[in-house]
């Protein structure tokens, strides 16, 4: 079974620059989470989609933040602009029901 | 209040011990919950679940208090291999699909 797929695993900005992550879910699966990882911190939930309806989104900052899933399997998740406290690894998951998340890599950002 | 919290680490302990850590989390409407491991520079993958009667998994236990809303691991005769970050997660489910939570982590680190 292949996993969750993401891109980039790295990307580099400056602030005030745009930047977006793909992600890719195992096949099938109907519910997909984007999470902010911060160093030293546990994953925090951005965005959660049940296919392509946002189910949870309260703590997404929709300021600069904004993701979407059109047509209920692939996603992006996009930052414009970027702040320097953006820098963290943002992970993908995804899941088929109330089964465990299974992530992708991660795409590591630093803002500079 | 957190609405997961862990033990702060780092726990440094020589190989063969036992090691322990805790969690609570604060919505008693929480259903499910898991254990994560995630290795430095890796995405989170999951240890064990853990059940209401408590289940062992090997060198593993994890035990769920519903009273208390407390979780906990037990790593008995630790590997220099279990050296990771210990992530607690908490799963609100609703109809739409289950919320999860995760911890800020554990980290734990086994010397020979």
């Amino acid at each position: 079974e292949a996993g969750v797929a993401q891109s980039p695993r790295y990307k580099i900005i400056e602030k005030r620059q745009s930047v977006a992550f793909w992600c890719n879910p195992i096949s099938g699966h109907a519910t997909l989470y984007w999470y902010q990882q911060i160093l030293g911190q546990g994953p925090k939930l951005l965005i959660q989609f049940q296919n392509n309806g946002v189910v949870d989104d309260s703590q997404l900052p929709k300021d600069r933040f904004s993701a979407e899933r059109l047509k209920g399997v692939d996603s992006t998740l996009k930052i414009q602009p970027a702040k320097l406290e953006d820098s963290a690894v943002y992970l993908c998951a995804s899941s088929l029901g109330a089964s465990p998340l299974h992530f992708g890599n991660g795409t590591r950002l630093t803002v500079t | 209040r957190k609405e997961v919290e862990q033990d702060p680490g780092p726990f440094n302990v020589p190989e063969g011990a036992t090691v322990a850590f805790n969690c609570t989390y604060s919505n008693s409407a929480s259903q499910s919950f898991f254990w994560y491991r995630q290795d430095c520079r890796k995405e989170p993958k999951l240890l064990m679940s853990v059940y209401s009667s408590g289940n062992e998994d090997g060198r593993f236990t994890a035990q769920l208090n519903r009273a208390s809303q407390y979780i906990s691991l037990l790593i008995r005769d630790s590997k220099l291999s279990d050296s990771a970050t210990y992530l607690c997660v908490v799963t609100l489910i609703y109809n739409q699909g289950g919320k999860l939570i995760f911890g800020q982590g554990t980290e734990l680190s086994v010397k020979p």
